[in-house]
């Protein structure tokens, strides 16, 4: 089956670093979606992967190994309005979006 | 209004009763998605739509019925529904279906079923 792994939550300082990581086992690959989704709000795009490496977006980076079946989205300089669900989808063979089940990003003073 | 909305953002229904959500898209997209989120759960696609034809159905039961009367235009029609069926209702659109463009959400509807 298809299968979409990142972990349920995490907890990280303001002003810090945090690395949340996405494992995937698809039929196929044609893409790797990030988005960030507050609570009781759309989920909104951050980032898109086809090929292997860095894709940088301001304090938001996010990297592919397709070879590994593995992204992550690296967050920097933390700030308090970042606390979100962050969603990994994969695009599979068939064009479908596979989804993740989301990590929830807590942020502390 | 920009980008994609939809009413009502809260629902509580009973067993019995009858309602419906709407999700309009002002992107000018031409595929439009229903999904269904569940606390801790992955996004689960219910129905697609595409230039107005529906091209997906996720084995979803008889009791959501979709209607999509032009391209910015979708509606869940919701009869008979389960408690279980308590979830964030996401409506969502792109460019084209099967490609690898972004998906575009609204804020969802929040059901309630007692």
């Amino acid at each position: 089956g298809q299968n979409i792994d990142q972990p349920t939550e995490m907890t990280a300082t303001e002003g810090a670093i945090v690395q949340i990581n996405c494992t995937y086992q698809t039929s196929g690959f044609n893409g790797l979606f990030w988005y960030q989704q507050h609570a009781g709000e759309a989920p909104t795009f951050l980032s898109y992967n086809v090929l292997d490496g860095l894709e940088e977006k301001g304090r938001f980076s996010s990297f592919l190994s397709r070879s590994k079946g593995y992204s992550y989205l690296l967050l920097k300089e933390l700030q308090m309005k970042d606390s979100a669900s962050y969603l990994c989808a994969v695009r599979d063979s068939n064009d479908q979006l596979i989804w993740g089940a989301g990590t929830k990003l807590i942020i502390k003073p | 209004e920009t980008g994609v909305t939809q009413t009502p953002r809260h629902l509580v229904m009973g067993m019995t009763n009858k309602k419906s959500l709407k999700c309009e898209q002002h992107l000018g997209h031409n595929a439009m998605y229903w999904y269904k989120q569940s606390a801790k759960k992955p996004l689960e696609l219910m129905f697609v739509y595409n230039f107005k034809e529906q091209t997906e159905n996720n084995s979803v039961p008889s009791r959501f019925s979709p209607e999509c009367p032009n391209s910015s235009h979708l509606f869940l029609h919701l009869h008979t529904l389960q408690p279980e069926d308590s979830a964030l209702y996401l409506c969502a659109s792109s460019q084209d279906y099967g490609s690898t463009d972004t998906q575009y959400f609204g804020p969802g509807t929040r059901l309630t079923v007692l």
